[in-house]
């Protein structure tokens, strides 16, 4: 049992790039979401989804979209990026969204924008 | 969702039991109290949640007062391996913040041989 896979683990990229962060459960979560974690700040929700086909925005979703066409998969786009994006993100599931349901976290893609 | 007060640094032996404080003075009826941590580089890694009585599973004890404003992780029996940042965290059950995890700055917890 896996959990929550996050791939890659590190990547480099130049200002105006575009990349794809993958993020994958095999639990049958329902809810997925995508926080990014800098120094000082604790962990930032970017985007969450509550099931395939369903997703909104958390508190820091400009210049990352995300979709959700399965259950299983979450990936996280960077359309353009941009210096202030590095960051280490993180991607959690869980079974639903309420209180009553831990969330569970990948490893996390640590990204330097250069 | 509530705020929450947890001391920035505390120390423990190994192998004694680490007790970790949490104020939540503003918790409603409706918030699950939960404990995460994160040892360095890791993902944040969900250790225990309550949300009146008290619980207990692999990895901790969970103590919540009776007026729920408080409460306590206990980690019964410390290794070096549980040296890390501990959050404290309150979770509505539904509403506008539905999954939103509000990490604080949380509390350093060095484990001592």
């Amino acid at each position: 049992n896996a959990g929550v896979t996050q791939t890659p683990k590190f990547q480099v990229l130049k200002t105006g790039q575009s990349m794809t962060l993958q993020c994958a459960q095999d639990m049958n979560h329902e809810y997925m979401s995508w926080y990014r974690q800098d120094p000082g700040m604790g962990l930032r929700l970017i985007h969450y989804s509550v099931g395939a086909g369903i997703t909104d925005q958390g508190e820091v979703p400009n210049g990352y979209n995300v979709s959700r066409s399965t259950t299983e998969d979450f990936p996280l786009r960077l359309l353009s990026a941009a210096p202030s994006q590095t960051s280490v993100y993180f991607c959690a599931s869980s079974y639903s969204g309420g209180g009553q349901s831990p969330q569970h976290f990948g490893d996390g893609t640590r990204l330097s924008i250069l | 969702d509530a705020k929450t007060t947890q001391p920035p640094s505390m120390d423990c032996a190994e192998g004694r039991a680490a007790n970790l404080p949490c104020n939540h003075s503003t918790i409603s009826g409706n918030e699950y109290v939960y404990w995460y941590r994160q040892i360095h580089s890791q993902g944040p890694q969900y250790i225990i949640h309550g949300l009146k009585n008290n619980e207990t599973n692999e990895m901790a004890s969970l103590i919540i007062t009776e007026d729920r404003k408080s409460s306590t992780l206990i980690l019964p029996h410390a290794t070096l391996r549980d040296t890390a940042v501990y959050y404290c965290i309150v979770r509505v059950a539904s509403g506008t913040s539905y999954g939103k995890l509000t990490f604080g700055q949380g509390t350093i917890l060095t484990v001592h041989p």
